[in-house]
């Protein structure tokens, strides 16, 4: 029973490129969230997405940031024209539902820009 | 401002004692979760009490919620090294519709063998 995938672990890119970071909820789970997570901090909502909606976005940069989960297929979350304050640890979670359940978190992308 | 704000920021015990942590937050809640972080890993979910809970358990860790009081502690008894971690609580705002986690800075633990 495979937990949250997220591939890849670690993700290189040069500023002004794109990054896509995916993520794999467990099976069953049709909630699925994003977090960033700076150095020494605490996790920072980003997203929250269902199957084929964005149901919150409160916490997404208002540009170059994107996310999606299709019918088929995993999440992503997509990040274009890099720039060196990008670089951080991106989290995907998964839930079954939205409230009172615990959100199940994969290993995470760690992104550098350089 | 931030919820769920962990107290101490670090902690280091000796193998076989108990280490306490609390959180604060300001907001009510729905429930409020505990989660582990090993270095470079993703979170793992510890335990989740509803709001209208005060006190849970899972095998050495102990949490008790005070709503009055808006704070939490979660209690690891005889301490391993590895339970070596940083431990997060995390708040679901209650009112809010959508179940994101506002996460605290963190209780950063070593436990010394």
């Amino acid at each position: 029973n495979a937990g949250v995938m997220q591939n890849p672990r670690h993700l290189v890119r040069r500023r002004g490129q794109e990054a896509r970071l995916r993520c794999s909820p467990m099976k069953g789970h049709s909630h699925v969230y994003w977090y960033r997570q700076l150095p020494e901090e605490g996790l920072k909502f980003m997203v929250y997405l269902q199957k084929e909606n964005i149901i919150d976005e409160s916490g997404m940069p208002k540009e170059r940031f994107s996310a999606e989960f299709p019918k088929e297929g995993p999440s992503i979350l997509r990040i274009q024209q890099v720039v060196r304050g990008d670089s951080a640890a991106y989290f995907c979670a998964s839930s079954e539902s939205r409230e009172n359940q615990p959100q199940h978190f994969g290993d995470g992308t760690r992104l550098s820009i350089l | 401002s931030q919820q769920g704000e962990e107290d101490p920021q670090a902690l280091s015990i000796q193998e076989g004692e108990n280490a306490t942590m609390n959180c604060s937050y300001k907001t009510s809640i729905n429930n409020l979760q505990w989660y582990r972080q090993n270095s470079g890993r993703g979170l793992v979910h510890l335990i989740l009490i509803r709001s209208n809970e005060r006190e849970k358990h899972s095998g050495r860790l102990r949490v008790t919620l005070d709503t009055s009081k808006k704070s939490s502690s979660l209690l690891i008894t005889a301490s391993r090294a590895a339970d070596t971690a940083s431990y997060f609580c995390a708040t679901d705002a209650k009112g809010g519709n959508t179940g994101k986690l506002i996460f605290g800075q963190g209780t950063t633990l070593q436990v010394k063998p």
